[in-house]
């Protein structure tokens, strides 16, 4: 069994200011991690995915993540928050589990960006 | 990568009607997955479509009403039958294995 756990549905800073959405993660089996974008009204984007290499994780336009085992967390972070970023960020994780593969998305945060 | 495509990218339908999505995609996948993405909220799985097989469902989810087929290696559809207001979401195909998964641009339903 695997879960998600996202904390905050919102999360509001200032532009230029750091940018931290948090996950932690449950899996019975060694996750893939995953961290997906979705502005309003379009469909979902991959950030960034942690899929067992390194732990520090870059990803598009400035995210990056950290996959911390001893903590399940996989938290998102961007050192200066651009307008562009307000948008609604999802956590997944899968696992390979008797070969079947399901993928289990966190509630979401919505990421607001104010100028 | 993949690219998907889904077919209609929106519509409106009257309560008790049935709409069929589309989903294609340009590459041969063995498994396809449809999601749910009711307003506000998170995606949730609705089943998974093996090509040759039937699809497997998620609890919750029942093949009365939500019929799949997968007649091919890249093409999927999904049926939301009897509509309800309740059934207004956006529906999203996926294809992918577990270390990545790719997401077609959605199917907007809104139920009258």
């Amino acid at each position: 069994a695997q879960s998600v756990t996202q904390l905050g549905s919102h999360v509001s800073v200032s532009e230029g200011a750091l940018v931290l959405l948090r996950c932690n993660y449950s899996s019975s089996v060694p996750p893939y991690l995953f961290w997906y974008v979705q502005y309003p009204n379009q469909g979902l984007q991959l950030l960034l995915k942690y899929t067992s290499a390194a732990t520090l994780v870059k990803g598009i336009n400035g995210f990056e993540a950290e996959f911390k085992k001893s903590e399940t967390s996989f938290h998102l972070t961007k050192p200066s928050a651009h307008m562009s970023d307000a948008a609604e960020y999802f956590c997944a994780v899968t696992a390979n589990s008797g070969g079947y593969q399901k993928v289990t998305f966190g509630t979401g945060t919505k990421l607001q960006v104010i100028p | 990568s993949a690219v998907i495509s889904q077919k209609p990218s929106r519509d409106i339908c009257q309560r008790g009607t049935s709409l069929t999505i589309q989903c294609q995609v340009d590459s041969q996948v063995t498994m396809m997955f449809w999601y749910r993405q009711q307003p506000g909220q998170s995606l949730t799985l609705i089943a998974t479509a093996n090509q040759g097989s039937e699809a497997t469902y998620e609890s919750g989810f029942v093949i009365d009403k939500f019929p799949i087929s997968r007649p091919n290696l890249t093409f999927s559809t999904l049926t939301v039958s009897n509509m309800s207001p309740e059934d207004s979401s956006i529906y999203l195909c996926s294809v992918g294995g577990v270390n990545e998964q790719f997401f077609g641009p959605g199917t907007r339903l809104t139920v009258l």
